[in-house]
């Protein structure tokens, strides 16, 4: 059973505009979230998180929101530039372990 | 600071053979972590180390080992190499104090 899900494969956006990622989660013992930025034949970057103990954090054109009641998160990218193509992974982990659940991905294409 | 490094970057095995790769942690990371990533599978989880200590375990048969020495660095070993195997191998390394895992630039496994 998928615990992570993102259940957009692709996303297609416009230079300048907001790009919302998607990622939605089924164990509520999960409480620290992350996204992670790759390319391809190369390891993850990561890019921003979240403890269940918030609801948002910002760290300049990303901000991520976390919506414990509906078990979802989104990651907003403005605004969106070429370079931000890449596939974007949401993870979850809990914090007595250090075991990354991730999802399956969202291909995300700015076009200038 | 140096990132986390891998060797070999990219790897050529026949089925039935054995394989060991590496992981050079962020210098001052104890934790490091193992993944899989497969087209098939996505990111999955393999082990993690910590003070040379297996710490948490994913769900993947015993041909799939690992260890950790005393500065930090570990290898994962992969013995009767399956063609199912073929996938890029990815090591993380984790603070004591944060959550984030910081990833290497994989090891890319092909069996024939």
């Amino acid at each position: 059973d998928q615990q992570v899900k993102q259940n957009s494969p692709s996303l297609s956006v416009q230079e300048g505009r907001i790009s919302i990622l998607n990622c939605d989660y089924t164990n509520s013992m999960f409480d620290y979230f992350l996204w992670y930025k790759k390319y391809p034949a190369e390891g993850p970057t990561f890019l921003i998180s979240i403890s269940s103990i918030k609801d948002k954090n910002e760290d300049g054109r990303f901000t991520v929101f976390l919506n414990k009641s509906a078990k979802h998160l989104s990651l907003h990218i403005v605004p969106s530039q070429p370079g931000d193509s890449a596939v974007y992974f949401c993870a979850a982990m809990y914090n007595a372990g250090n075991m990354l659940t991730f999802g399956g991905g969202t291909r995300l294409m700015v076009k200038p | 600071k140096a990132g986390v490094t891998q060797t070999p970057r990219y790897l050529i095995k026949t089925r039935g053979q054995q394989v060991t790769l590496s992981c050079s942690p962020i210098s001052g990371h104890r934790s490091v972590s193992w993944y899989q990533q497969t087209p098939g599978q996505g990111l999955q989880f393999l082990f993690e180390y910590f003070s040379e200590t297996q710490r948490n375990k994913g769900n993947f048969p015993g041909r799939f080992s690992g260890r950790q020495f005393s500065n930090s660095r570990s290898e994962m070993n992969v013995s009767t190499l399956e063609l199912g195997d073929s996938a890029l191998y990815l090591c993380a390394s984790s603070s004591d104090r944060d959550n984030e895992q910081f990833f290497g630039p994989g090891t890319r496994l092909t069996v024939l």
